[in-house]
């Protein structure tokens, strides 16, 4: 079983639409990660949380370490929006990275 | 101000060959990763350097592979005897400090004929 999981896999949706997407795991972590991976190959990170929730224009990120669950929300949905998401697991020493979610938003 | 720099961006090489990868991590930052992401799948750790010491390098796939960093700056991805299997996109970062946000350079792409 692999230690973090993401849903969904792909996932399309129209301008405008509020996006959510998944990410579960199942070890002990010093902090989630979200990250972006644009078209072209480049990642950016987009929140390192530990605890609670934070904000970023229209981007939410939580985390319920009992459950260990975190969410990733896109609010009014672009185009500009559709990249791979991915979820990585923080421990001392390095990133375990989430297969990623496919996002396309469509005009 | 700079983000993190990889070079070259682009590597082609034939089988057997060694190739050199550099990672110039942003400045004032302790910690330097490398990761790779081969073709259709998902990244994967290599290699973790805290200043210029390496305490992670259970990621590195084989023998084959080996990294160092000097200065605590600079870093270099050495891959002897290149593979075809070798061939991917080699991602380094580098953060603050081992419990901060890391900052992802562009990449070297490399492909073995």
């Amino acid at each position: 079983k692999n230690e973090v999981e993401q849903s969904p896999q792909n996932l399309t949706a129209q301008e405008g639409e509020f996006i959510t997407i998944n990410c579960s795991y199942s070890v002990g972590i010093s902090a989630l990660h979200w990250l972006q991976q644009h078209p072209g190959g480049g990642i950016v990170s987009l929140f390192m949380l530990s605890s609670g929730k934070k904000k970023h224009g229209r981007l939410i990120a939580t985390i319920n370490i009992q459950e260990k669950h975190s969410s990733l929300h896109i609010t009014a949905s672009h185009p500009r929006d559709s990249a791979v998401y991915i979820c990585a697991l923080g421990s001392a020493r390095q990133l375990t990275f989430g297969s990623g979610t496919q996002l396309t938003v469509l005009p | 101000g700079a983000g993190v720099s990889q070079s070259p961006s682009n590597k082609v090489t034939e089988k057997g060959k060694d190739v050199e990868l550099r990672c110039d991590p942003i400045s004032g930052h302790t910690a330097l990763y490398w990761y790779r992401q081969s073709l259709g799948q998902g990244l994967e750790f290599l290699i973790y350097f805290q200043g210029n010491s390496a305490p992670d390098k259970s990621g590195l796939p084989s023998d084959r592979f080996s990294a160092e960093r000097t200065g605590g700056s600079v870093s270099t991805l050495t891959i002897q005897r290149t593979q075809q299997e070798d061939s991917a996109v080699y991602l380094c970062a580098s953060s603050f400090d081992r419990s901060n946000e890391q900052f992802f350079g562009p990449g070297t792409r490399l492909t073995v004929l």
